[in-house]
């Protein structure tokens, strides 16, 4: 099956520093993808919707100056958490669908294996 | 979306068939079922999908009820690394704009498989 390949798995950084995450689609081209946060003991909650060549679209309460998006390839999206504090560690996971498949509901999403954030 | 309830845990020996159920009694007749589980300290990954007939897969087999109004996961012989939350997740064949037929996750069912 295809791949998404998300980088780091972990970071640990202090309150108040950027942290960048990286989703790459390593075998298909991805024009659509997605960000999830999930809390411990919790379910996978959208954050927001990357958009190659475009503004990402953001769940309502999702602050998209805080969370910076940035899809500017068709295998590339990142997500930066701006000024990070301890409220925002969590579990940051991301999804792609193989664009060649269109808008069918049969599409399979595929998971990167996510980024465990810690903000001391 | 419709909505899917599934238990909140089963548990299951190593070996041993698994059933897990999912409702979804508001489905429509466009909502693909789509099968999903998330092992612990990862991203959920794809296991089945399916409309109406029952499927088969390399990893689970998925038996759809007549009416659509429910479904179950099969894991013909399940194994340690099958313990997981297996979520049941419907999605429409139309698209809303928005969020673009993201997957919604609901709470799933955690499985255990005891040795």
């Amino acid at each position: 099956g295809a791949v998404v390949s998300q980088h780091p798995s972990r970071v640990i950084c202090k309150s108040g520093t950027s942290v960048k995450i990286e989703c790459r689609s390593l075998d298909f081209q991805a024009t659509t993808m997605f960000w999830y946060r999930q809390f411990p003991k919790q379910s996978l909650m959208l954050m927001a919707t990357s958009n190659e060549g475009s503004k990402a679209t953001y769940e309502q309460g999702v602050e998209k100056d805080k969370f910076l998006i940035n899809h500017a390839s068709l295998t590339l999206s990142t997500l930066t958490v701006t000024s990070a504090h301890p409220e925002d560690s969590s579990f940051y996971i991301c999804s792609a669908r193989d664009h060649m498949e269109g808008t069918s509901a049969k599409n399979i999403q595929y998971f990167g294996a996510g980024t465990r954030l810690s903000v001391l | 979306d419709a909505k899917t309830t599934q238990p909140n845990s089963m548990e299951s020996n190593e070996e041993e068939p698994v059933h897990l159920p999912c409702n979804h009694s508001t489905i429509s007749g466009t909502d693909y079922i789509h099968w999903y589980r998330q092992l612990p300290s990862q991203g959920p990954e794809y296991v089945i999908h399916g409309l109406t007939s029952n499927v088969n897969n390399r990893m689970a087999s998925l038996a759809i009820a007549e009416d659509r109004k429910s479904s179950t996961l099969i894991l013909h012989r399940a194994t340690l690394r099958d313990a997981a939350v297996y979520y049941c997740i419907l999605r429409d064949v139309w698209f809303d704009g928005g969020s673009q037929g993201n997957l919604i996750f609901g709470k799933g069912t955690k499985l255990s498989v005891k040795p």
